[in-house]
């Protein structure tokens, strides 16, 4: 079974709107921490979020905020007032921390592409 | 966060050479991997750089394939070695910081095209 599961393989937004991009996760870890990333056409991967499975809040980070429902196993990303420069793929990412030794592995999600509309 | 430099950003090479792509960090690296991403896929890890000795390789990565070195903390390099088409990826170095949790983050990118 895929651990990380974006089941929007694009996504159009009209500017100054809001957006929520989709994911889920499947882990028997408790412990865990997941990411979102934006990577524009250009290739480099820009960290955006970062939300751990025992954190009590929502992670917030300016404009990005993650809508993490730990029962449904959901970590949404909510993008506000979207920008023309949103334009891009974005991967949520999980890394399952174990016996907290640190396994850094990311296992990442297929993606979603964004398009902000003018 | 940090600047992450990778070169080249980009290169062209042909089948049967080999290519070596630098990350170099500014700030206190604790850890260091490398990930590829293939056309249209997500990222992968290729291994974990471990800083004076040997790569820890991830299940259908070799070392004679993807020799890694890191000789110092801030410092690692990735070589793509007898090229094939196949090989044409995005190459991407990822690194925990210190004192930054459990964020990772990754470097610009080497997109390579191998023909």
């Amino acid at each position: 079974a895929q651990k990380i599961t974006q089941t929007q393989p694009g996504m159009f937004v009209q500017e100054k709107e809001a957006v929520t991009l989709d994911c889920t996760y499947d882990t028997s870890d408790p412990s865990y921490g997941l990411f979102w990333y934006k990577q524009p056409s250009s290739g480099e991967m820009i960290f955006l979020i970062y939300q751990g499975s025992y954190d009590q809040q929502n992670a917030t980070e300016g404009r990005y905020s993650l809508n993490f429902q730990k029962a449904r196993k959901s970590a949404n990303l909510v993008i506000s007032a979207s920008q023309l420069g949103d334009s891009a793929m974005y991967f949520c990412a999980m890394r399952e921390l174990g016996d907290g030794a640190g396994s850094y592995q990311l296992t990442f999600g297929k993606g979603t592409k964004l398009s902000v509309i003018p | 966060s940090a600047v992450i430099s990778q070169k080249p950003s980009r290169d062209i090479c042909q089948r049967g050479t080999s290519l070596t792509i630098q990350c170099q960090v500014d700030s206190q690296v604790t850890m260091m991997f490398w990930y590829r991403q293939q056309p249209g896929q997500s990222l992968t890890l290729i291994a974990t750089a471990n800083q004076g000795s040997e790569a820890t390789y991830e299940s259908g990565f070799v070392i004679d394939k993807f020799p890694i070195s890191r000789p110092n903390l801030t410092f690692s390099t990735l070589t793509v070695s007898n090229m094939s088409p196949e090989d044409s990826s995005i190459y991407l170095c990822s690194v925990k910081l210190q004192g930054t949790n459990e964020k990772l983050f990754f470097g610009s990118g080497t997109q390579l095209s191998v023909l």
